[in-house]
């Protein structure tokens, strides 16, 4: 069973920073798993914020953005707004031909 | 503007069968790959199946692989997903998505989604 990790929780100051990641439990992430990122808010369908580790989905900001950091996938924000108060997943790409979601990390902008 | 909807989510037995529509608009429907997602009540989300542009290529996550099988039939925009012997642990809102570059293999992620319908499995 491929687990996908994410930070359970995070919380960022109105206007501040923050870096969320996407680990394998085994493993490395690189590009060759095209990490992809997702917002979602409670009971709405999820919106694509990047795929293919740091291509931008249409509209979507540039105060988000992709990245690999280390053995990890990231999704930074910049200047965090409140309505970025919400949960994220990301999804990886595994070699076998099927994708796997991490568990999603809960934003607070406070 | 691209749309997807999705259809035909019910409640349904244990062990019972169901087919899920997702009808699309906007874009050439027969050059993209294809996913189904699920997310339980109050859970995450999961990826459930693909399938390519030219339906050649399908794949599906381990908990849903024997019972669902993933079609589409690019005249009618149309993506299906066929559930059978439907569990308890099946219960979820299920969202179709379309991948975001035409004519890619299954490594294309889910790009633009519907609002999902939902399938209870209930005894």
């Amino acid at each position: 069973q491929t687990v996908v990790t994410q930070e359970a929780s995070f919380s960022v100051s109105p206007g501040g920073t923050v870096t969320l990641t996407c680990a394998l439990a085994s493993g490395s992430v690189s590009a060759g798993y095209y990490p992809s990122w997702y917002q979602q808010t409670p009971g709405q369908a999820p919106r694509t914020l990047i795929y293919s580790t740091n291509t931008r989905s249409s509209g979507v900001p540039d105060r988000f953005s992709g990245s690999i950091l280390g053995n990890k996938a990231a999704l930074t924000i910049t200047g965090a707004q409140a309505d970025d108060e919400s949960d994220y997943y990301c999804v990886l790409y595994m070699p076998s031909g099927f994708w796997v979601f991490g568990g999603g990390t809960r934003l607070t902008v406070l | 503007e691209v749309q997807l909807v999705e259809s035909g989510g019910v409640v349904v037995h244990p062990g019972g069968s169901l087919r899920l529509s997702c009808a699309v608009s906007g874009f050439n429907f027969d050059a993209y790959t294809m996913h189904w997602v699920r997310q339980a009540p109050g859970k995450g989300l999961e990826w459930v199946s693909l399938i390519s542009w030219d339906a050649v290529r399908t794949n599906y996550a381990l908990s849903v692989r024997g019972r669902f099988t993933i079609s589409r039939d690019n005249s009618k925009n149309s993506l299906y997903l066929h559930m059978n012997s439907l569990r308890t642990e099946d219960t979820a809102l299920y969202f179709c998505a379309k991948a975001p570059t035409s004519y890619s293999g299954s490594w294309v992620p889910m790009d633009v989604w519907g609002q999902g319908t939902t399938v209870t499995v209930s005894s």
